[in-house]
């Protein structure tokens, strides 16, 4: 199965910008989650993103963070006002069917903020 | 979602079989036993999954007794590139609930020539 890409794959930011994060489905799935993995910690969920809303969030996932998918195509992960601790791997996935057992996750966006 | 508990290492050799198991002693009637693999600065990887018995594809096995407590991964001659970080995931992620991978610290694999 083909996975999603994932744009940019390294990102630098300064603390206090904003960033976008793209990931683009190869296949037309329905089932969208983002993930992150600080250096050397856990894969921490983040979000799912069913039907064009989201249809779970995780306690990380703040006021500071939005998704969207604002063509269609493209599944977008905002942070609004970056901070030191946002520097992770970001990954995106999808899933085909609505267990969600198996997700197919991408090869992660690289957030660094300085 | 059930804990599961795994190794935090496991070294082995070239050629040799492995068998990663993870421990489960929650588990529910509804949860299923899924196993991903990471690379490091990758995503991780859907390996397989079961919910009981023995479940086989090209890339792994898994082994699941029937009171379902435990679960082993089997690596069949394991190679170098089968280093990595081997996850055990145990959950219902069900018709209306969460859908979300809980992914714990997992075992970290390490094969050497």
């Amino acid at each position: 199965e083909p996975e999603v890409t994932q744009t940019p794959s390294h990102q630098v930011t300064q603390m206090g910008q904003e960033v976008i994060l793209r990931c683009v489905p190869i296949s037309n799935h329905l089932y969208f989650y983002w993930y992150r993995q600080i250096l050397g910690q856990k894969v921490e969920f983040l979000v799912s993103f069913y039907n064009n809303e989201i249809s779970e969030k995780s306690e990380i996932f703040d006021d500071q963070f939005s998704v969207e998918r604002p063509d269609g195509s493209n599944f977008t992960l905002k942070i609004r006002s970056t901070k030191l601790e946002d520097s992770a791997m970001y990954f995106c996935a999808r899933a085909q069917d609505r267990a969600g057992y198996e997700q197919y996750f991408g090869p992660g966006t690289r957030l660094t903020v300085t | 979602l059930a804990k599961t508990t795994q190794p935090i290492s496991m070294d082995s050799y070239e050629g040799q079989e492995v068998n990663i198991t993870c421990s489960h002693n929650n588990i529910a009637t509804n949860d299923y036993i899924t196993w991903y693999q990471q690379f490091p600065s990758q995503g991780p990887r859907f390996i397989i999954q079961g919910y009981k018995t023995k479940v086989t594809n090209e890339v792994a096995s898994l082994f699941i007794p029937a009171d379902r407590k435990s679960s082993t991964l089997s690596l069949p001659r394991v190679s170098l590139s089968d280093t990595a970080v081997y996850y055990c995931l145990v959950g219902d992620l069900g018709e209306t609930g969460r859908r979300a991978l809980t992914f714990g610290s997992g075992t970290r694999l390490q094969v050497q020539p």
